[in-house]
């Protein structure tokens, strides 16, 4: 277990509202990333982080912001929730640094009405 | 770009025997390869981490192979179980990334193993 806690679990919206998703970690890993995962699409990455204040884009990041101000946290933003970001949505870490292996939160699954 | 291909896509096998998961991909620049599992409603558990350089990796009852040259990736399982019943995903990580982990996902394969 990495101690990775994503958080809401669940949460239902409407189209042109904010909102952020929260991905906790308690073992200060460096490399934390933001996926998403849709039925004949597989997981995307969103956005990653390599360090506090160091973030940087992946294959699907329109409409997505990112920060990390601690170590221990990544915030995932939609400024303006659209229908097609409704999907499941992973966090993910390195344990031990790049290229090591991916583990990940159990996901947060939104609905954007 | 790297596109990932997981066949079969589904597969039901009876308790007991042994299988093979495929995973092909297009750029073999890649620095290792991942599998992992994934159960209905769950995140993704890593199984096996296997480097460019080597040619298998084991892990109890799950045995991974890695082919670069050719693009081609296998997760061999021996005497399945009804516990092993998931969605399996197989995920090459290029040789450069520039500062983070940009995995390609296929789409996996869903496996049944039926008592």
């Amino acid at each position: 277990d990495a101690g990775i806690t994503q958080s809401p679990r669940h949460k239902v919206t409407e189209t042109g509202t904010p909102v952020t998703l929260r991905c906790h970690q308690t073992e200060n890993h460096r490399y934390m990333y933001w996926y998403r995962q849709d039925p004949g699409h597989g997981l995307r990455l969103i956005h990653y982080s390599y360090g506090v204040k160091d973030t940087d884009k992946g294959e699907v990041s329109d409409g997505y912001s990112v920060s990390r101000s601690k170590t221990e946290d990544f915030l995932l933003t939609l400024e303006s929730a659209t229908s097609s970001q409704t999907s499941v949505y992973f966090c993910a870490i390195s344990e031990g640094g790049l290229y090591e292996k991916l583990f990940f939160g159990s996901g947060t699954q939104l609905s954007v009405l | 770009k790297q596109e990932v291909t997981q066949i079969p896509a589904a597969l039901s096998v009876p308790e007991g025997e042994n299988l093979v998961l495929n995973c092909s991909f297009t750029d073999s620049a890649i620095y290792n390869l991942q599998w992992f599992r994934q159960d209905p409603g769950k995140g993704l558990t890593s199984l096996l981490l296997i480097q460019s350089s080597q040619r298998e990796q084991t892990s109890g009852r799950l045995n991974a192979s890695l082919d670069k040259s050719s693009g081609r990736s296998t997760l061999y399982i021996a005497a399945s179980q009804p516990g092993d019943s998931a969605t399996y995903l197989c995920a090459p990580t290029p040789g450069l990334t520039g500062g983070g982990n940009k995995l390609t996902f296929g789409t996996g394969t869903q496996l049944k193993v039926e008592l």
